[in-house]
């Protein structure tokens, strides 16, 4: 079945590390999202990227980190810089980027806590 | 900047109840408009789409009406049934990524 894949479900970081958050599609799809999901707040965008190697930062990118070396994956790095990470973190995709009329896709989203 | 905005919740409604969800938009240009839910714990599913001014998006007895000179997109539903409970959320799309309202939760007892 075609879809998108995050992984962990679950993840614990303590204070002070890196962790990296897995997003794999098999859509073959161009663009690819990060948001960011907190009670209230709705959806932030952190990044995107709308073709292979290269991104661009969205409206919270501080403290996170990007890469799009293949199209099926873009991975999302929240390093110690991030001042309050504990969220739920969702990675979507659409067909092509730059496109109004474009549907995205969602994956299941990780659940980030620090401890 | 393009912005979205929805009705605060909790929607409360009893089963078979009538649905009305708020939304409503600023945009330049001709933004697509979106209605995605959220089942606890689990991403976004589309439910609905429109693309132009007076288009109407319908799926699952959920229908929306994309209002230009209003500039709304109200999500309704004639007879709301329990597994309807869920966390609904309008967007719009202008051409990068889509921008999301805050979400509404609506809670169908029996």
């Amino acid at each position: 079945d075609g879809g998108i894949t995050q992984s962990p479900k679950y993840l614990f970081r303590k204070e002070g590390q890196n962790v990296t958050l897995s997003c794999e599609q098999n859509l073959n799809h161009d663009a690819m999202y990060w948001y960011r999901q907190d009670p209230g707040q709705g959806l932030r965008l952190i990044y995107y990227s709308q073709i292979v190697n290269d991104f661009q930062k969205g409206d919270i990118a501080e403290g996170y980190s990007v890469s799009r070396e293949k199209k099926e994956s873009f991975p999302l790095t929240v390093t110690s810089a991030q001042k309050n990470p504990t969220a739920f973190y969702l990675c979507a995709s659409s067909i092509a980027g730059g496109r109004r009329d474009t549907e995205a896709f969602f994956g299941q989203g990780t659940r980030l806590t620090v401890v | 900047g393009d912005s979205v905005t929805q009705m605060e919740g909790p929607v409360t409604l009893s089963e078979e109840a009538f649905l009305t969800i708020n939304c409503t938009y600023t945009a330049t240009g001709y933004p697509s408009l979106f209605w995605y839910v959220q089942y606890p714990g689990e991403g976004l599913q589309l439910l609905l789409k429109a693309t132009k001014a007076d288009d109407k998006g319908s799926n699952k007895g959920f229908e929306a009406t994309y209002r230009k000179e209003t500039t709304s997109f109200h999500l309704e539903k004639g007879s709301v049934q329990v597994s309807d409970s869920a966390v609904y959320f309008c967007a719009l799309g202008a051409g990068t990524a889509l921008i999301f309202g805050k979400g509404t939760t609506l809670s169908v007892s029996s």
